[in-house]
Protein backbone atom coordinates (compact mmCIF):
# COMPACT_ATOMS: atom_id res chain seq x y z
CA UNK A 1 0.00 0.00 0.00
CA UNK A 2 1.37 3.69 -0.93
CA UNK A 3 1.80 6.10 1.76
CA UNK A 4 -0.77 8.38 -0.34
CA UNK A 5 -3.47 7.13 -2.38
CA UNK A 6 -4.51 9.82 -4.66
CA UNK A 7 -7.52 9.07 -7.77
CA UNK A 8 -5.37 9.20 -11.03
CA UNK A 9 -8.72 10.37 -13.07
CA UNK A 10 -9.70 11.92 -15.61
CA UNK A 11 -11.87 13.53 -14.20
CA UNK A 12 -13.98 16.06 -16.38
CA UNK A 13 -16.38 18.67 -15.46
CA UNK A 14 -18.61 21.04 -17.02
CA UNK A 15 -17.35 25.21 -16.82
CA UNK A 16 -18.84 26.61 -13.74
CA UNK A 17 -18.97 23.54 -11.75
CA UNK A 18 -17.10 22.57 -8.21
CA UNK A 19 -14.87 20.09 -8.21
CA UNK A 20 -13.33 17.70 -5.50
CA UNK A 21 -10.22 16.74 -5.22
CA UNK A 22 -9.38 13.89 -2.57
CA UNK A 23 -6.06 11.94 -0.86
CA UNK A 24 -5.84 9.25 1.49
CA UNK A 25 -2.88 8.43 3.32
CA UNK A 26 -1.38 5.84 5.82
CA UNK A 27 1.35 8.34 7.87
CA UNK A 28 -0.70 9.35 10.80
CA UNK A 29 2.67 11.71 11.45
CA UNK A 30 1.73 13.21 8.71
CA UNK A 31 1.22 17.48 10.12
CA UNK A 32 2.12 19.36 6.48
CA UNK A 33 -0.02 18.99 3.86
CA UNK A 34 0.35 20.38 0.36
CA UNK A 35 -1.62 20.41 -3.00
CA UNK A 36 0.20 21.83 -6.10
CA UNK A 37 -1.07 22.20 -9.52
CA UNK A 38 1.14 21.08 -12.62
CA UNK A 39 0.50 22.37 -16.36
CA UNK A 40 1.68 19.86 -19.02
CA UNK A 41 5.25 20.64 -19.42
CA UNK A 42 5.67 22.79 -16.53
CA UNK A 43 6.65 21.89 -13.08
CA UNK A 44 4.46 21.83 -9.89
CA UNK A 45 3.19 25.24 -8.85
CA UNK A 46 2.34 25.34 -5.02
CA UNK A 47 -1.58 26.22 -4.63
CA UNK A 48 -2.49 25.31 -0.82
CA UNK A 49 -0.53 24.78 2.39
CA UNK A 50 -1.70 23.67 5.56
CA UNK A 51 -0.55 22.47 8.96
CA UNK A 52 -2.26 20.32 10.82
CA UNK A 53 -5.85 19.40 10.69
CA UNK A 54 -9.29 22.46 9.67
CA UNK A 55 -9.93 24.74 6.67
CA UNK A 56 -8.00 26.95 4.65
CA UNK A 57 -9.23 29.12 1.75
CA UNK A 58 -7.74 31.02 -0.85
CA UNK A 59 -9.90 32.87 -3.62
CA UNK A 60 -11.96 30.01 -5.42
CA UNK A 61 -10.01 27.27 -3.95
CA UNK A 62 -10.95 25.40 -0.16
CA UNK A 63 -8.11 22.66 1.31
CA UNK A 64 -9.59 20.43 4.13
CA UNK A 65 -7.38 18.31 6.11
CA UNK A 66 -9.16 15.80 8.30
CA UNK A 67 -6.39 13.62 10.26
CA UNK A 68 -9.16 11.53 12.51
CA UNK A 69 -9.80 9.92 8.69
CA UNK A 70 -6.81 10.69 7.27
CA UNK A 71 -8.26 12.29 4.74
CA UNK A 72 -7.54 15.74 2.53
CA UNK A 73 -9.18 17.76 -0.08
CA UNK A 74 -9.41 20.59 -2.29
CA UNK A 75 -12.74 22.26 -3.57
CA UNK A 76 -12.01 24.38 -6.91
CA UNK A 77 -15.56 26.26 -6.69
CA UNK A 78 -16.48 27.93 -10.41
CA UNK A 79 -14.11 26.01 -12.35
CA UNK A 80 -12.60 28.06 -15.15
CA UNK A 81 -10.79 25.53 -18.19
CA UNK A 82 -7.56 27.24 -17.14
CA UNK A 83 -7.86 25.00 -14.05
CA UNK A 84 -7.26 21.70 -16.75
CA UNK A 85 -3.94 20.34 -15.32
CA UNK A 86 -3.21 17.83 -13.08
CA UNK A 87 -3.45 18.32 -9.32
CA UNK A 88 -0.91 16.64 -6.96
CA UNK A 89 -1.55 16.33 -3.19
CA UNK A 90 1.74 16.20 -1.15
CA UNK A 91 2.23 15.71 2.87
CA UNK A 92 5.19 15.71 5.24
CA UNK A 93 5.49 14.78 8.81
CA UNK A 94 8.26 17.36 8.73
CA UNK A 95 8.88 21.10 7.60
CA UNK A 96 11.78 19.99 5.67
CA UNK A 97 11.12 19.09 1.96
CA UNK A 98 13.49 16.09 2.68
CA UNK A 99 10.28 14.16 4.12
CA UNK A 100 7.65 14.88 1.86
CA UNK A 101 5.71 12.53 -0.22
CA UNK A 102 3.27 12.80 -3.67
CA UNK A 103 0.11 11.92 -4.85
CA UNK A 104 0.46 10.36 -7.95
CA UNK A 105 -1.80 13.42 -9.36
CA UNK A 106 -5.46 13.68 -10.62
CA UNK A 107 -5.85 14.95 -14.18
CA UNK A 108 -8.78 17.70 -14.50
CA UNK A 109 -10.09 18.56 -17.18
CA UNK A 110 -12.97 21.95 -17.29
CA UNK A 111 -15.16 21.36 -20.10
CA UNK A 112 -16.41 25.06 -21.72
CA UNK B 1 7.01 32.46 -14.04
CA UNK B 2 8.84 31.05 -10.97
CA UNK B 3 12.72 32.59 -11.86
CA UNK B 4 13.85 28.67 -11.55
CA UNK B 5 15.01 27.83 -14.61
CA UNK B 6 16.56 24.72 -15.64
CA UNK B 7 18.76 23.21 -18.51
CA UNK B 8 18.53 21.52 -21.27
CA UNK B 9 14.70 20.70 -21.70
CA UNK B 10 15.30 17.51 -22.97
CA UNK B 11 18.16 14.72 -23.16
CA UNK B 12 18.49 11.52 -24.61
CA UNK B 13 21.19 9.18 -23.40
CA UNK B 14 21.85 5.24 -23.59
CA UNK B 15 22.59 3.05 -20.84
CA UNK B 16 25.30 3.09 -18.34
CA UNK B 17 25.95 6.67 -19.61
CA UNK B 18 26.91 9.78 -16.93
CA UNK B 19 24.63 12.95 -17.05
CA UNK B 20 24.85 16.39 -15.70
CA UNK B 21 21.33 18.18 -15.62
CA UNK B 22 21.63 22.26 -14.22
CA UNK B 23 19.54 24.41 -12.23
CA UNK B 24 19.53 28.59 -11.80
CA UNK B 25 17.35 30.00 -8.97
CA UNK B 26 16.61 33.38 -8.24
CA UNK B 27 19.21 35.18 -6.49
CA UNK B 28 18.64 34.70 -2.15
CA UNK B 29 17.00 31.33 -2.62
CA UNK B 30 19.76 29.85 -1.08
CA UNK B 31 17.77 26.11 -0.59
CA UNK B 32 17.22 23.60 -3.89
CA UNK B 33 15.83 20.47 -3.70
CA UNK B 34 15.57 18.06 -6.59
CA UNK B 35 12.80 15.66 -7.63
CA UNK B 36 12.38 13.05 -9.83
CA UNK B 37 9.03 12.35 -11.30
CA UNK B 38 8.25 9.39 -13.49
CA UNK B 39 5.80 9.40 -16.44
CA UNK B 40 1.64 9.20 -14.86
CA UNK B 41 3.47 9.71 -11.01
CA UNK B 42 4.30 12.08 -8.64
CA UNK B 43 7.35 13.79 -7.97
CA UNK B 44 10.27 11.46 -5.26
CA UNK B 45 12.38 13.67 -3.07
CA UNK B 46 16.09 13.19 -4.54
CA UNK B 47 18.24 15.27 -2.50
CA UNK B 48 18.43 19.11 -1.23
CA UNK B 49 21.17 21.58 -0.82
CA UNK B 50 21.52 24.47 1.48
CA UNK B 51 24.53 26.65 1.44
CA UNK B 52 26.26 24.75 -0.93
CA UNK B 53 25.68 21.70 1.39
CA UNK B 54 23.92 18.33 0.97
CA UNK B 55 21.34 18.68 3.92
CA UNK B 56 19.12 15.93 3.30
CA UNK B 57 18.74 13.12 0.91
CA UNK B 58 15.84 10.55 -0.19
CA UNK B 59 16.07 6.87 -1.09
CA UNK B 60 18.40 7.01 -4.23
CA UNK B 61 21.55 5.51 -4.42
CA UNK B 62 25.00 6.89 -4.57
CA UNK B 63 25.06 7.49 -8.36
CA UNK B 64 23.08 10.25 -7.71
CA UNK B 65 24.76 13.24 -6.78
CA UNK B 66 24.44 17.18 -6.65
CA UNK B 67 26.55 20.55 -6.46
CA UNK B 68 25.95 23.88 -5.33
CA UNK B 69 27.26 27.09 -6.53
CA UNK B 70 27.38 30.17 -4.61
CA UNK B 71 25.38 32.02 -7.96
CA UNK B 72 22.21 30.11 -6.74
CA UNK B 73 23.16 27.55 -9.55
CA UNK B 74 22.83 23.95 -8.79
CA UNK B 75 23.90 20.22 -10.62
CA UNK B 76 22.35 16.62 -10.87
CA UNK B 77 24.75 14.78 -11.75
CA UNK B 78 23.92 11.05 -12.68
CA UNK B 79 26.49 8.00 -13.04
CA UNK B 80 25.63 4.61 -14.92
CA UNK B 81 22.54 5.67 -16.46
CA UNK B 82 20.05 3.17 -15.95
CA UNK B 83 16.49 2.53 -18.35
CA UNK B 84 14.38 3.40 -14.94
CA UNK B 85 16.01 7.04 -14.60
CA UNK B 86 13.96 7.99 -17.68
CA UNK B 87 11.94 10.49 -16.05
CA UNK B 88 11.45 14.08 -15.64
CA UNK B 89 13.68 15.94 -13.30
CA UNK B 90 12.97 19.02 -11.17
CA UNK B 91 14.53 21.72 -9.24
CA UNK B 92 13.14 23.39 -6.66
CA UNK B 93 14.28 26.44 -4.62
CA UNK B 94 13.19 28.25 -1.56
CA UNK B 95 14.10 32.00 -0.17
CA UNK B 96 16.13 31.94 2.60
CA UNK B 97 14.96 32.38 6.19
CA UNK B 98 11.23 30.79 4.41
CA UNK B 99 9.66 27.24 5.27
CA UNK B 100 10.77 24.93 2.16
CA UNK B 101 7.31 23.23 1.97
CA UNK B 102 5.52 26.99 2.05
CA UNK B 103 7.95 28.59 -0.28
CA UNK B 104 8.89 26.35 -2.85
CA UNK B 105 9.15 27.26 -6.63
CA UNK B 106 9.93 24.41 -9.15
CA UNK B 107 11.37 24.40 -12.56
CA UNK B 108 9.86 23.28 -15.75
CA UNK B 109 12.50 20.37 -15.46
CA UNK B 110 14.36 18.29 -17.70
CA UNK B 111 12.90 15.54 -19.31
CA UNK B 112 15.86 11.93 -19.34
CA UNK B 113 15.57 9.42 -21.70
CA UNK B 114 17.55 6.94 -21.44
CA UNK B 115 17.73 3.97 -23.98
Amino acid sequence: QKEVEQDPGPLSVPEGAIVSLNCTYSNSAFQYFMWYRQYSRKGPELLMYTYSSGNKEDGRFTAQVDKSSKYISLFIRDSQPSDSATYLCAMSEYSSASKIIFGSGTRLSIRP
Amino acid sequence: ETGVTQSPTHLIKTRGQQVTLRCSSQSGHNTVSWYQQALGQGPQFIFQYYREEENGRGNFPPRFSGLQFPNYSSELNVNALELDDSALYLCASSPAGTSVLETQYFGPGTRLLVL
